[in-house]
């Protein structure tokens, strides 16, 4: 079936450099996509989202990135902290009928963040 | 303003028996999902409740099921309990955009 899924399992980074965690998908019906940060111990917490009619996004710190021709999302964390160590997740899914809000999860990246 | 609560945060059950998981969704927000996160996955989508009616559900046995009450809080039941239910079970309701907001989870341990 339909799925979202991670070129890289696992990141580490030095604190200060740039981190890129890239996420490939399957599903071209997909026209929303998330990006999850998930702490030790707690849930998913909403980092930046972005729809197909678009192809970058910022916010603070972060930029995701949408390339449909090849269906790949990235999200970059400018300046990396120690507390941005955690599991990333990707997801897509559908904004309308009966698939509204059901996201589809990739299987996440862990990125680790040395002082 | 509150986020996503979910009790309780601990629960252990033995094989067969019945394990009862609470919810309630961000104030305004009236729909409400549970997902299912087993050590070492991603998050699995269980069911979807919108004003008291499951909208939809994931690939899962009929012994997960659920409840969504007039106050929009939510209820996920897992009956004949097994040791593959052992995973954190995550509650979310939904904003305006589509984005969905989490609780903390739920971690439910099958003996």
């Amino acid at each position: 079936g339909e799925s979202v899924g991670l070129h890289l399992p696992t990141l580490s980074v030095q604190e200060g450099d740039n981190s890129i965690i890239n996420c490939a998908y399957s599903n071209s019906a997909s026209d929303y996509f998330i990006w999850y940060k998930q702490e030790s111990g707690k849930g998913p917490q909403f980092i930046i989202d972005i729809r197909s009619n678009m192809d970058k996004r910022q916010g603070q710190r972060v930029t995701v990135l949408l390339n449909k021709t090849v269906k790949h999302l990235s999200l970059q964390i400018a300046a990396t902290q120690p507390g941005d160590s955690a599991v990333y997740f990707c997801a897509e899914g559908k904004p309308g009928g009966t698939s509204y809000g059901k996201l589809t999860f990739g299987q996440g990246t862990i990125l680790t963040v040395h002082p | 303003e509150a986020g996503v609560t979910q009790s309780p945060t601990h629960l252990i059950k033995t094989r067969g028996q019945q394990a009862t998981l609470r919810c309630s969704p961000i104030s305004g927000h009236t729909s409400v999902y549970w997902y299912q996160q087993a050590l070492g996955l991603g998050l699995q989508f269980l069911l979807w409740y919108d004003e008291g009616e499951e909208r939809n559900r994931g690939n899962f046995p009929p012994r997960f099921s659920g409840r969504q009450f007039p106050n929009y809080s939510s209820e996920l039941n897992v009956n004949a309990l097994e040791l593959e239910d052992s995973a954190l079970y995550l509650c979310a309701s939904r904003g305006n955009t589509g984005e969905l907001f989490f609780g903390e989870g739920s971690r439910l341990t099958v003996l």
